[in-house]
């Protein structure tokens, strides 16, 4: 079993639509989740950590959290076409400060 | 501003001959990590420094070696590129608190011909 695992997708969805996208991980003693936007050819940037249970809310894009069931997802509201990139799940390694990053999801949003 | 500067942002090398990444930063960071990602894969951790702390990680090739002369700068050296080290070489920083947030340089491709 993979220790941060994603659907590869792709996942597509029409403008304006919500984008769901969803990451499990095994290490129970995680504290930290991230998820990272990549688009091709480039490096990952970081647009929402989680670190508590519930939702967090940033503009269009809101992070749930669920440590019991070991799953993190995100949310993207009103999705653009600029949205489609992969997005990158990371979770903590044993609490350090190394992370562990999934395969990716990747999001593609039709005008 | 850039805050992780990687150079060169391409890189072609020949086989067997060796090749220098290197990564700045701004952010007075105590942690710099190397990734290598390929395509459509997770990057994968290859080392770190806690200041100057080295950590390697268990699975990387002894191909692979890194310094760290001070804070600010961070190398990734080669010594015998094989094709199957082309990759996007990723460096990130983080200030090694609570919260581990990684930020990432714009990348190196590396290309072996």
């Amino acid at each position: 079993q993979k220790e941060v695992e994603q659907n590869s997708g792709p996942l597509s969805v029409p403008e304006g639509a919500i984008a769901s996208l969803n990451c499990t991980y095994s290490d129970r003693g995680s504290q930290s989740f991230f998820w990272y936007r990549q688009y091709s050819g480039k490096s990952p940037e970081l647009i929402m950590f989680i670190y508590s249970n519930g939702d967090k809310e940033d503009g269009r894009f809101t992070a749930q959290l669920n440590k019991a069931s070991q799953y993190v997802s995100l949310l993207i509201r009103d999705s653009q076409p600029s949205d489609s990139a992969t997005y990158l799940c990371a979770v903590d390694r044993d609490s350090s400060y190394k992370l562990i990053f999934g395969s990716g999801t990747r999001l593609l949003v039709r005008p | 501003d850039a805050m992780v500067i990687q150079n060169p942002r391409y890189q072609v090398t020949q086989f067997g001959k060796p090749v220098t990444l290197s990564c700045s930063q701004t952010l007075n960071h105590n942690v710099m990590y190397w990734y290598q990602q390929k395509s459509s894969q997770a990057p994968k951790l290859l080392f770190h420094y806690y200041d100057k702390d080295f950590n390697n990680e268990a699975d990387t090739p002894d191909n692979f070696q890194s310094r760290r002369p001070n804070t600010s700068f961070c190398f990734l050296d080669i010594r015998s590129p094989g094709l199957g080290d082309a990759a996007m070489y990723l460096c990130a920083t983080s200030s090694g608190g609570v919260l581990n947030i990684q930020y990432f340089g714009a990348g190196t491709r590396l290309s072996v011909l």
